[in-house]
């Protein structure tokens, strides 16, 4: 089947606007996870969902990152009025379930901000 | 606090030779997993291999094993017969907190480059 999708791949935003990133996790994986990779870097943690619950959003760096999942599939995240260093590349995965489950990661989006 | 290190920022290798990446880590959990995934040029991340903690043996994947070592918080990645296909960044992985959820925290990576 399908991997993990996500879009738009590549993002351009200018320092106030507010953009909107897009993850199509593997069907009937549970758990989905945001990672926030600078470049050359380990992705790091932003938020995890299980199912539609938004379990811990602890890696958010500001109230200006905001994720969703209302159905328990598709996610969206959020950045509002978006700042230069907020240009990372956004990677998704989802795992059947959490723990020890192997993580499928999507291709990520590149968000430059100017 | 929970860390991963990876000392090596890159390593090069000769096809068909073996390398072997290091990672160290801390945690104050008794049961949890290990990974390694592996981030190839502009492709998507993918898991190499996993090791359980509780297990003493180590993990192999073909031309991937570990050397787990649990008392010295030490985790290497040994890639026997290098292709040129191995060519990408390497992470080493822990959960975050609990190991329930899944959430990972990396190491910094090592970029790897097999020379033909």
């Amino acid at each position: 089947g399908a991997g993990v999708s996500q879009s738009p791949r590549y993002k351009v935003a200018k320092r106030g606007q507010d953009v909107a990133l897009r993850c199509d996790p593997i069907s009937g994986h549970v758990s989905l996870f945001w990672y926030q990779q600078a470049l050359g870097q380990g992705p790091e943690f932003l938020t995890y969902f299980q199912n539609e619950a938004q379990l811990d959003k602890s890696g958010l760096p500001s109230d200006r990152f905001f994720a969703e999942r209302p159905e328990g599939s598709v996610s969206t995240l959020k950045i509002q009025r978006t700042q230069q260093e907020d240009s990372a590349v956004y990677l998704c995965a989802s795992s059947y379930a959490g723990g020890s489950y192997e993580q499928y990661f999507g291709p990520g989006t590149r968000l430059t901000v100017t | 606090a929970q860390t991963v290190t990876q000392s090596q920022p890159e390593m090069s290798v000769q096809e068909a030779e073996t390398v072997t990446l290091s990672c160290t880590y801390d945690t104050s959990e008794n049961n949890y997993y290990l990974f390694w995934y592996k981030q190839p040029p502009s492709r998507q991340m993918i898991l190499v291999i996993r090791q359980e903690a509780y297990k003493q043996q180590n993990a192999t994947e073909n031309r991937f094993s570990v050397n787990f070592q649990k008392a010295a918080k030490s985790f290497s990645l040994k890639i026997s017969d290098s292709q040129l296909g191995d060519t990408a960044m390497y992470f080493c992985a822990l959960p975050l907190g609990s190991s329930n959820t899944g959430k990972l925290i990396f190491g910094q990576g090592t970029t790897l480059q097999v020379k033909p």
